[in-house]
């Protein structure tokens, strides 16, 4: 079974410019979380799907970054435009309904926004 | 406030050692996860637990509720093990807060 998959691994773009990351999850879960981690700080929280739905998006920065999850299988993640604090490496995650707390992750995209 | 906190930040050891990874969070939690990550690679996940404790191969995770206290546990640490030690949890939802990891090197 194919895990949790993500796309570009790494992606360089200068400021201003618009970047979508895309996550696959594991077929058949419910759940996709966005996750990030900037430089030097800890991982933390962008959003939650349930199915198409968002169920959490909490943590979502600011109005520069929009996660669409269209017929609930695969998500992406836009940021437009990027500034230079949205470096980081970009991890998505999926679950299944009922175990929650069981979550894949996905390898992560790097982006560099120079 | 939900916090998690992780330490040692970063930890050096001879190949061979016993390796002790510690993480204490805030408030209860539904569930804690022990996480790896090699350098420009992904998460792994190599412990989720509520409870007591759970083994696999080298790797020992043990949990307190009451003292809202974690710790990974690496025996006869390989330089294979060099990689960053990340605890997380859920306070009682499913979306995980992290700590900040360790940084473990082992040196052959």
């Amino acid at each position: 079974e194919a895990g949790v998959t993500q796309f570009p691994s790494h992606s360089v773009i200068e400021k201003g410019q618009t970047v979508t990351l895309r996550c696959d999850p594991i077929s058949g879960h419910d759940n996709l979380y966005w996750y990030r981690r900037v430089m030097g700080k800890e991982i933390k929280f962008l959003l939650h799907f349930v199915k198409e739905s968002k169920q959490d998006e909490s943590g979502m920065p600011n109005n520069r970054f929009l996660a669409e999850r269209t017929g609930g299988t695969y998500s992406t993640l836009k940021v437009q435009p990027a500034e230079l604090e949205d470096s980081g490496v970009y991890f998505c995650a999926s679950s299944q309904t009922g175990l929650l707390y069981e979550q894949y992750f996905g390898p992560g995209t790097r982006l560099t926004v120079t | 406030k939900n916090e998690v906190e992780q330490s040692p930040q970063n930890l050096t050891a001879q190949e061979g050692e016993f390796i002790t990874i510690n993480c204490s969070y805030s408030v209860g939690i539904s569930a804690l996860h022990w996480l790896q990550q090699h350098p420009g690679g992904g998460i792994v996940s190599l412990f989720m637990l509520s409870s007591g404790k759970k083994k696999h191969g080298r790797l020992i995770a043990t949990i307190n509720i009451q003292e809202k206290h974690s710790s990974l546990h690496i025996t006869a640490s390989h330089p294979r093990d060099s990689a960053v030690y990340i605890c997380a949890v859920h306070f009682g939802n499913e979306k995980l807060t992290f700590g900040t990891g360790t940084r473990l090197t082992i040196i052959p």
